[in-house]
């Protein structure tokens, strides 16, 4: 079974700062889809970014980007100049294959401070 | 706005009842699958449909069943509700292939007292 583990449950950052959000996770396939989700307060999920395993270039979104180690199964999220708007929960999430069910981490809080 | 909708917003219902969730996806996609975020137990999911077939299992109870109707809107069932089920229940769609993004809908917000 594939397992997403966050580790940092709050993190708190200065406005137009940079802070990472970790993630490692566990699996035995090779082909896989790494995501991070995004949930405000008002509950959406929005996708942040997303990254398929076989390409080992990092995927970049504007101010976010993520550091990929597929050989440490770890997938962390940058974000660059933080900004109030970017205070919510971030989850990190994997998927086996194309459409077929996320698993998802345990989510951690981000704070923006003005 | 995800194109995905989802109906009640909110639902307040007592141990024991009976209630339906249900979801419309997004024009074209033909898989839905279904959410549950709770307090103790975070995300996790419970079930996925494609075409109107069961696709996938995750962590859905006995007592939970789900269907996908012809004109693929899905329905999440809920029985003999605890209290435990309080939570919000999401649904997502993504497309047939070749799309491994899924769509989220805005949730239901079950509470059962």
């Amino acid at each position: 079974a594939q397992t997403v583990t966050q580790s940092q449950p709050e993190m708190s950052v200065q406005e137009a700062e940079t802070v990472t959000l970790s993630c490692t996770y566990d699996t035995s396939e090779s082909n896989y889809y790494l995501f991070w989700y995004k949930q405000p307060p008002s509950r959406q999920m929005i996708l942040v970014i997303r990254q398929e395993a076989y390409k080992q270039q990092n995927a970049t979104e504007n101010r976010f980007s993520v550091n990929f180690q597929k050989a440490a199964k770890s997938f962390s999220l940058k974000i660059s100049d933080s900004q109030l708007g970017d205070t919510a929960m971030y989850f990190c999430a994997f998927m086996k294959h194309v459409n077929n069910d996320m698993r998802f981490g345990a989510g951690t809080r981000l704070t923006v401070k003005p | 706005d995800s194109g995905v909708t989802q109906t009640p917003k909110h639902l307040i219902t007592a141990t024991g009842q009976r209630v339906t969730l249900r979801c419309s996806p997004r024009s074209g996609d033909l898989s839905v699958y279904w959410y549950q975020q709770s307090l103790d137990q975070g995300l996790q999911f419970l079930i996925q449909y494609y075409n109107g077939e069961e696709r996938a299992k995750g962590n859905i109870l006995e007592r939970f069943s789900a269907q996908q109707f012809p004109d693929l809107h899905s329905e999440l069932n809920l029985s003999s509700l605890e209290l435990g089920d309080s939570a919000l229940y999401f649904c997502a769609s993504s497309e047939l292939a070749g799309s491994y993004e899924q769509f989220f809908g805005p949730g239901t917000r079950l509470t059962v007292l």
